[in-house]
Formats: structure tokens, C-alpha cells, sequence
């Protein structure tokens, strides 16, 4: 099971870049990177997936160095509502779901 | 494109107590996945389901049990209610066997034990 180790939380203001980064030194070699975003009362929201190298969508970026021990999410230009509590999880969904752990998350407060 | 439904969305009972709670997966997928998240605490795996069976389960008890039907909606099980019960109850979806796509969430039936 490749636990993952994320800041407790983290402050920012708005309009800032924010990079949330992930240490999951037991990753093994089928496993992806999936972050997710959790607003209070909801379910968490898919925001990027990752295998190697940089991933990039509309919402955000996923940084993966060669060696894969670590991921780092980067909000670009960050507002108001995207204050939440950040998922890291990494596994291989084939395996099964109780291989994805998800921890405490990264509790992003965005300040105007 | 419906995804994760989730029904009811908030629940009161009393300790002792049975409840089930219901979940609709996102159009296309075939394997549900149930989570405990207490508050303030991330989402805790408590059962999969794939194929109508329970394939894989977590570190809960006897009192909570699932089941899958045909059309791949899943229901949960808890008997015995505890305070400690009380909690978000997620339910998540995929597509069994492949491992790029990652699972989507319900917003969750709130449980309140009394």
C-alpha cells in the first residue's frame, strides 16, 4: 500500500500560483497519481491523473520526476473557491480500491 | 451524462438501529466502491463491489454489509447503529480493469446517530 505524505495545510492569496506536493516513496511501478478536490459536505471532485513526466488539463498541472517518489499539483492564478481540502492518492485502481489510501489531505485556504 | 447519485442525502436514526443507503454509478461503470469519511478525517474504504460480489474489504465490521445489483447500483448496510456511525458515507465509481481511469465520487448521504 503506497501511503502518501501531504502538508496539513497551506495559505495563499488569490490570484497566486499554489503548489501542493506529495511524497509516495513506496509507489510501485502500475501505479498512477490522482488528486482530488473535497469542498465541505461533498464528495471529492477528480482534478488530474499522472503516470510520469507532467500532466497538464484546463484546472491544473501534475509534476512527476523521473524517479515517480513524489508529485507536486499546481493551481495556477488561484480564487476564492478553490479553498478545499486536496487529495493525494496513488495506486493502481485494477488492484482494487482499498489500495488507494487517501490520508488527511492538504487543507488549502485562499485569502483575498 | 449522470454521474455518481447517491440517495438519501442526509439520514437521522437512533443508536441500535438499520440503515441503507443507495448509490447509481456514473453511466458506464461497473464497480462501486463505499467510503466512511468522519469529520475532519479523509475518506475511509469500507467495501468494493464488482460483479454483484464484494471483492475487496476494508477495516470495518460485520455490521456493515453491501450488495451490487445487475445494473450495477449498490446499496449499504449498517446494523447495530453506533454514534460513531455517524459520518458522510461516499460511494465511488470506475471501470473495473482499467487502471487510467480514476473513480468518481457521489456527494454522499450525511448519517446523523442520535
Amino acid at each position: 500500500l503506497a501511503k502518501t505524505t501531504q502538508p496539513i495545510s497551506m495559505d495563499s492569496y488569490e490570484g497566486q500560483e499554489v503548489n501542493i506536493t506529495c511524497s509516495h516513496n513506496n509507489i510501485a511501478t502500475n501505479d498512477y497519481i490522482t488528486w482530488y478536490q473535497q469542498f465541505p459536505s461533498q464528495g471529492p471532485r477528480f482534478i488530474i491523473q499522472g503516470y510520469k513526466t507532467k500532466v497538464t488539463n484546463e484546472v491544473a498541472s501534475l509534476f512527476i520526476p523521473a524517479d515517480r517518489k513524489s508529485s507536486t499539483l499546481s493551481l495556477p492564478r488561484v480564487s476564492l473557491s478553490d479553498t478545499a481540502v486536496y487529495y493525494c492518492l496513488v495506486g493502481d485502481i485494477r488492484t482494487g480500491a482499498n489500495n488507494l489510501f487517501f490520508g488527511t489531505g492538504t487543507r488549502l485556504t485562499v485569502i483575498p | 451524462d449522470a454521474g455518481v447519485t447517491q440517495s438519501p442525502t442526509h439520514l437521522i436514526k437512533t443508536r441500535g438501529q438499520q440503515v441503507t443507503l443507495r448509490c447509481s454509478p456514473k453511466s458506464g461503470h461497473d464497480t462501486v466502491s463505499w467510503y466512511q469519511q468522519a469529520l475532519g478525517q479523509g475518506p475511509q474504504f469500507i467495501f468494493q463491489y464488482y460483479e454483484e460480489e464484494e471483492r475487496q474489504r476494508g477495516n470495518f465490521p460485520d455490521r456493515f454489509s453491501g450488495h451490487q445489483f445487475p445494473n450495477y447500483s449498490s446499496e449499504l448496510n449498517v446494523n447495530a447503529l453506533l454514534l460513531g456511525d455517524s459520518a458522510l458515507y461516499l460511494c465511488a465509481s470506475s471501470l473495473a480493469q482499467v487502471s487510467n481511469q480514476p473513480q468518481h465520487f457521489g456527494d454522499g448521504t450525511r448519517l446523523s446517530i442520535l
